[in-house]
């Protein structure tokens, strides 16, 4: 089994709509992020928490919230989905200290 | 952090060495020089990273110059499952925010029969 999981991999919702995305661990990482891809660009980090009580905003975190519900889980929701944020989402894991990352397979998020 | 410079794209023939180049002429002293790859819309993976002396591990080896403002990337046998954009990434092994890792344009690398 994946040590990162994301779910769902493929959304399509319309302009408005609430969407959260889910991210889930079986490495141990206290430390996770969520960044974003727009396509043909390299990834933007949206919002990190270096443990459960600790969640910080990252480069582009407007129009975005978090949740870190358990070392394992870390959810990102788009509270009012716009078009503008169509990109791949991806979430990563990390021990503390080390800047060796580890990905999840990504969601493909489509905003009409 | 330190910016990173890599050409855009690069040409490989399958079974030969790829070497992937990366400027990094405004490291410090602290910063680390990281070295992931994107296969097609996947997540990145993490390949190698170094300080100051030539690293190798099992995917690839890492070159960085005396001066660390450059390294390169070597693959020895590149595949074709090699094709890849290869991100080249400096950052302090300890930052403030969170160890964050700020990923460039990256150079896409086509490996070819």
């Amino acid at each position: 089994d994946a040590d990162v999981t994301q779910t769902p991999r493929n959304r399509i919702t319309k302009t408005g709509k609430r969407i959260m995305l889910e991210c889930s661990q079986t490495k141990g990482h206290d430390r996770m992020y969520w960044y974003r891809q727009d396509p043909g660009l390299g990834l933007q980090l949206i919002y990190y928490s270096f443990d459960v009580k600790d969640i910080n905003k990252g480069e582009i975190s407007d129009g975005y919230s978090v949740s870190r519900q358990a070392q394992a889980k870390f959810s990102l929701s788009l509270e009012s989905a716009i078009p503008n944020q169509t990109a791949l989402y991806f979430c990563a894991t990390s021990d503390p200290g080390q800047l060796k990352q580890f990905f999840g397979p990504g969601t493909r998020l489509t905003v009409l | 952090d330190a910016k990173t410079t890599q050409p855009p794209s690069m040409d490989c023939a399958e079974g030969r060495a790829a070497n992937l180049p990366c400027n990094h002429s405004t490291i410090s002293g602290n910063e680390y020089v990281y070295w992931y790859r994107q296969i097609h819309s996947q997540g990145p993976q993490y390949i190698i990273h170094g300080l100051k002396n030539n690293e190798t591990n099992e995917m690839a080896s890492l070159i960085i110059t005396e001066d660390r403002k450059s390294s390169t990337l070597i693959l020895p046998h590149a595949t074709l499952r090699d094709t890849a954009v290869y991100y080249c990434i400096v950052s302090p092994r300890h930052n403030n925010a969170g160890n964050m890792l700020t990923f460039g344009g990256g150079t896409r690398l086509m490996v070819k029969p």
